[in-house]
């Protein structure tokens, strides 16, 4: 029953360095997305995507690239990290067959550190 | 999707009902009211949703006024794991999964 899993669970960079946050979900969800939270500030979206090949910017895009070429797979890029980009993410699907009321179903986060 | 205004906090005397109030008053016709909330350290959980009638489930029930200005999560019985921020959306359905976070309402659960 594993649902939305991210690894890793925590990571320190250092400026200029590129990175992957993996995220995969086993429920054969058509939506996928990315959130940061940062604190005081709520979940803003980073990018999402509609299903295998399509993605779409969100509310923060700046300093982040996503593909996603199966369903099971949604994997966000750093490509450069910045102090700026320090932040809990989370990855997120649900289904969009009926998606008036599907609700999102969430990772446990990946703990993001710049120095 | 419309705006939403939450109490930044809010306590509870384990084993009492919590009612966390929420203000949507900008809401349209065709937006539904979802309720999430965050444990410490961990992703957001769904908890609930309606579109205008009141609904209920295992974990909580949710009340909508009839003008569907306003809701109220009610927790009935608050244990001290539900400690945690409760976030209030309103989504209309646009194709993709997309919600708009706000800053929620902190629950404070005490013995």
């Amino acid at each position: 029953n594993a649902g939305v899993t991210q690894t890793p669970k925590f990571q320190v960079l250092k400026t200029g360095q590129s990175m992957t946050l993996q995220c995969a979900q086993d429920m054969n969800h058509e939506y996928m997305s990315w959130y940061r939270q940062d604190p005081g500030m709520g979940l803003r979206l980073i990018h999402y995507s509609v299903g295998a090949g399509i993605t779409d910017q969100g509310e923060v895009p700046n300093g982040y690239n996503v593909s996603r070429s199966t369903t099971e797979d949604f994997p966000l890029r750093l490509l450069s990290a910045a102090p700026s980009q320090t932040s809990v993410y989370f990855c997120a699907s649900n289904t969009g067959r009926s998606s008036y009321n599907s609700p999102l179903h969430f990772g446990n986060g990946t703990r993001l550190t710049v120095t | 999707d419309a705006k939403t205004t939450q109490p930044p906090s809010m306590d509870c005397a384990e084993g009492r009902a919590a009612n966390l109030p929420c203000n949507h008053s900008t809401i349209s016709g065709n937006e539904y009211v979802y309720w999430y909330r965050q444990i410490h350290s961990q992703g957001p959980q769904y908890i609930i949703h309606g579109l205008k009638n009141n609904e209920t489930n295992e974990m909580a029930s949710l009340i909508i006024t009839e003008d569907r200005k306003s809701s109220t999560l009610i927790l009935p019985h608050a244990t001290l794991r539900d400690t945690a921020v409760y976030y209030c959306i309103v989504r209309v359905y646009s194709g993709y999964s997309t919600l708009t976070f706000g800053k929620g309402t902190m629950l404070l659960v005490s013995p």
